[in-house]
């Protein structure tokens, strides 16, 4: 079965520390990646979108970037944090696209950023 | 701009009584899913809809999708603590495939 980890649970940084989220998905091959991010208790907002290895396209302008140096991992990074970088990340995996319908994410259990 | 319209934003029941979720939208859907999620938790996938007027039963838990394909509906009856969560819509368009649009959610609380 198809899985996807998170890491961390957690984060407190500093204003101006970089950051580095990891996702790794386990069980399937060649999988769709995104991250997005959750306001307070609300709806998400798609940061950024890979279909494969070094394939990333950015849906918001940010101090944010994101990575995927394999097939299956995916990384959110900043150089240097803000105060409105603090959120609920959240990682999700779906199958390669095209086909329809599109059947719907699964999701990463999230990190809690808190930037001070 | 909110793509999808959820409404309500907060719901208080209690246990036992029934309660319906909408998800508005004026752009047409390719497929629609609902989740459900926990405080601190990943949404979790509840269903996917994707013709025009189609209804899927998950066990108390009845959605419809609109004939137009631009409205939804989560109708869960005789609701449990259990079904207490932040409920969400999401549609993908069909020049954005993969790419989900989120209703901005619902909150069900319910009490015993």
């Amino acid at each position: 079965s198809q899985t996807i980890h998170q890491w961390p649970a957690t984060l407190v940084q500093p204003v101006g520390s970089p950051l580095s989220l990891e996702c790794t998905v386990e069980g399937t091959s060649n999988p769709n990646l995104y991250w997005y991010r959750q306001a307070a208790g609300r709806g998400l907002q798609l940061l950024f979108y890979s279909v494969g290895i070094g394939q990333i396209s950015s849906e918001v302008p940010q101090n944010l970037s994101a990575s995927r140096p394999q097939d299956r991992q995916f990384i959110l990074s900043s150089k240097k944090l803000l105060l409105s970088d603090s959120g609920f990340y959240l990682c999700a995996w779906s199958v390669r696209g095209g086909g329809r319908p599109f059947y719907g994410y699964t999701f990463g259990s999230g990190t809690r950023l808190t930037v001070v | 701009t909110q793509l999808l319209e959820q409404s309500p934003q907060f719901l208080s029941i209690q246990e036992g009584e029934n309660l319906t979720v909408y998800c508005n939208s004026s752009s047409v859907f390719s497929s629609l899913q609902w989740y459900r999620q926990e405080p601190g938790e990943g949404p979790v996938l509840l269903v996917t809809v994707v013709t025009g007027g189609e209804v899927k039963k998950l066990k108390r838990l009845t959605f419809q999708f609109g004939d137009a394909r631009k409205d939804s509906s989560l109708h869960i009856t005789a609701a449990q603590p259990g079904d207490t969560g932040l409920y969400l819509c999401a549609g993908d368009t069909t020049d954005s495939w993969g790419k989900l649009q989120f209703g901005a959610g619902t909150q069900v609380v319910v009490t015993p």
